[in-house]
C-alpha cells in the first residue's frame, strides 16, 4: 500500500524556468512533510520541510506546498539550474519523532 | 570529510551467505538509522539505534541484525541471504530520533546471486 505517491517518474525542464514536482499521500494522519534530493551515487540529501500548521514554506529557489484537503503537496524550484537535476523524494511522517515513509522519487533533468 | 560512510559500496553474493554493512558517522549524532531503496525505488526504515537501543524496527526479517559498538557506529548483518535482499542500503544519522533532517550514507548496492 503506497501511503505517499510520486506518479511523475520523470520531469524535464529548461533552465531558468519553474520545477514542479507533485506528492500524494493517502494518510490523513500525516502531519509532516520532507522533500530529499538524492544525487546519483550518493545518500538523500534533507531539502525542505513542512508541517500541517503551514500551507507554505520557502528556502530560498525553493518553494513546498501543502493542500491538505487534497492530500497533496508540491516542491517549486525557481529558478531551475542544471545543478538541481537529481532525484526528489517526498516523504511524510505522523508528527515529529515519528517514522517517514518515502515516495518513490522524481528524476528531476534541468536542461541548459 | 565523508559525514555518514558505509562500506562496502558494493557487495555481490550467493544465496544462502551471511554478509555485513559497516556504516560510520563523524557528526556526533545520537541516532543512527538503516534504509532499504526496493526495487521499485522506495526508500524503507528497517532500524534504528538511540545510544545503543533499538526503538523501532519496521517488521523486517530476523535474519536482518543491527550491531551497533558505539554511537558512531551501526553496522548490518544479514543472515542467509535470499534473492528477494538485494536492493541498496542507506545507513542515515541525525541529531535527535526521526529529526527530519536525517544525513544519508552513499549506500551499499547488494546483490544476491
Amino acid at each position: 500500500d503506497q501511503q505517499v505517491k510520486q506518479n511523475s517518474p520523470s520531469l524535464s525542464v529548461q533552465e531558468g524556468r519553474i520545477s514542479i514536482l507533485n506528492c500524494d499521500y493517502t494518510n490523513s494522519m500525516f502531519d509532516y512533510f520532507l522533500w530529499y534530493k538524492k544525487y546519483p551515487a550518493e545518500g538523500p540529501t534533507f531539502l525542505i520541510s513542512i508541517s500541517s500548521i503551514k500551507d507554505k514554506n520557502e528556502d530560498g529557489r525553493f518553494t513546498v506546498f501543502l493542500n491538505k484537503s487534497a492530500k497533496h503537496l508540491s516542491l517549486h524550484i525557481v529558478p531551475s539550474q542544471p545543478g538541481d537535476s537529481a532525484v526528489y523524494f517526498c516523504a511524510a511522517s505522523q508528527g515529529y519523532g515519528q517514522n517517514f515513509v518515502f515516495g518513490p522519487g522524481t528524476r528531476l533533468s534541468v536542461l541548459p | 570529510d565523508t559525514a555518514v560512510s558505509q562500506t562496502p559500496k558494493y557487495l555481490v553474493t550467493q544465496m544462502g551467505n551471511d554478509k555485513s554493512i559497516k556504516c560510520e558517522q563523524n557528526l556526533g549524532h545520537d541516532t543512527m538509522y538503516w534504509y532499504k531503496q526496493d526495487s521499485k525505488k522506495f526508500l524503507k526504515i528497517m532500524f534504528s539505534y538511540n545510544n545503543k537501543e533499538l526503538i523501532i524496527n519496521e517488521t523486517v526479517p530476523n535474519r536482518f541484525s543491527p550491531k551497533s559498538p558505539d554511537k558512531a557506529h551501526l553496522n548490518l548483518h544479514i543472515n542467509s541471504l535470499e534473492l528477494g535482499d538485494s536492493a541498496v542500503y542507506f545507513c542515515a544519522s541525525s541529531q535527535l530520533d526521526f529529526s527530519y533532517e536525517q544525513y544519508f550514507g552513499p549506500g551499499t548496492r547488494l546483490t544476491v546471486t
